[in-house]
């Protein structure tokens, strides 16, 4: 199984809502990232989790709230958006957090904040 | 932040020609890596360039990287319209395991 899936597809929240993006991989790879992409732009690195510790932050605010419950699982709480945070969230892993020298990417949850 | 920026920013071409992308970046770096983007889907790794290689194929892609110049180039031979997608330049800093930024991308479109 060489694949990263992300559910849902598609998510459409309100403001006062609060929702859970989830992913999951079975490739052993003990690195897992989150990426935000708005439309035409490049993805940006949100969260790292090494061997499912939380390794790097970019600064997030707080309304994201990563967790990495298994090896297998990264999962992205939301809470209280504003419409800004309407973008395209990616998830990823690599084998290895060190080298960080190939990412699978998940096709991504399409979230738009009303 | 983006570490990289790549030109053009878009290019059409026809079936069967040579596409050529250009990705510059700011800091040393580990390695270079190419990845393509279909609309609204996720990542594909291409091909990693390591800042010790000049040049490396996969396929119809070749890359080339110019660590004095802090630049890399994908050159896609024999295009087809399959290969219509956007693709983006990543780079892992000297110092800085685990973080990979992406470049600003070419959004490249291939007609019959």
């Amino acid at each position: 199984d060489t694949e990263v899936t992300q559910t849902p597809k598609h998510l459409v929240m309100g403001m006062t809502n609060k929702k859970s993006l989830k992913c999951e991989q079975h490739m052993g790879h003990r690195a897992m990232y989150w990426y935000k992409q708005k439309a035409k732009k490049p993805p940006e690195l949100m969260f790292v989790y090494s061997y499912e510790k939380l390794s790097i932050n970019e600064s997030v605010p707080s309304r994201f709230s990563p967790e990495c419950p298994n090896s297998s699982l990264l999962n992205l709480h939301l809470h209280a958006l504003q419409p800004e945070d309407s973008a395209l969230y990616l998830c990823a892993s690599s084998p290895q957090p060190a080298t960080n020298e190939k990412l699978f990417f998940g096709s991504g949850t399409q979230l738009s904040v009303l | 932040s983006q570490q990289g920026e790549e030109d053009p920013q878009a290019l059409s071409i026809q079936e069967g020609e040579n596409a050529t992308m250009n990705c510059s970046y700011k800091t040393s770096i580990n390695n270079l890596q190419w990845y393509r983007q279909n609309s609204g889907r996720g990542l594909v790794h291409l091909i990693l360039i390591r800042s010790n290689e000049r040049e490396k194929h996969s396929g119809r892609l070749r890359v080339t990287l110019d660590t004095s110049k802090k630049s890399s180039s994908l050159l896609i031979t024999a295009s087809r319209a399959a290969d219509t997608a956007s693709y983006f330049c990543a780079t892992q800093p000297t110092g800085t395991a685990s973080k990979l930024t992406f470049g600003t991308g070419t959004r490249l479109q291939v007609t019959l």
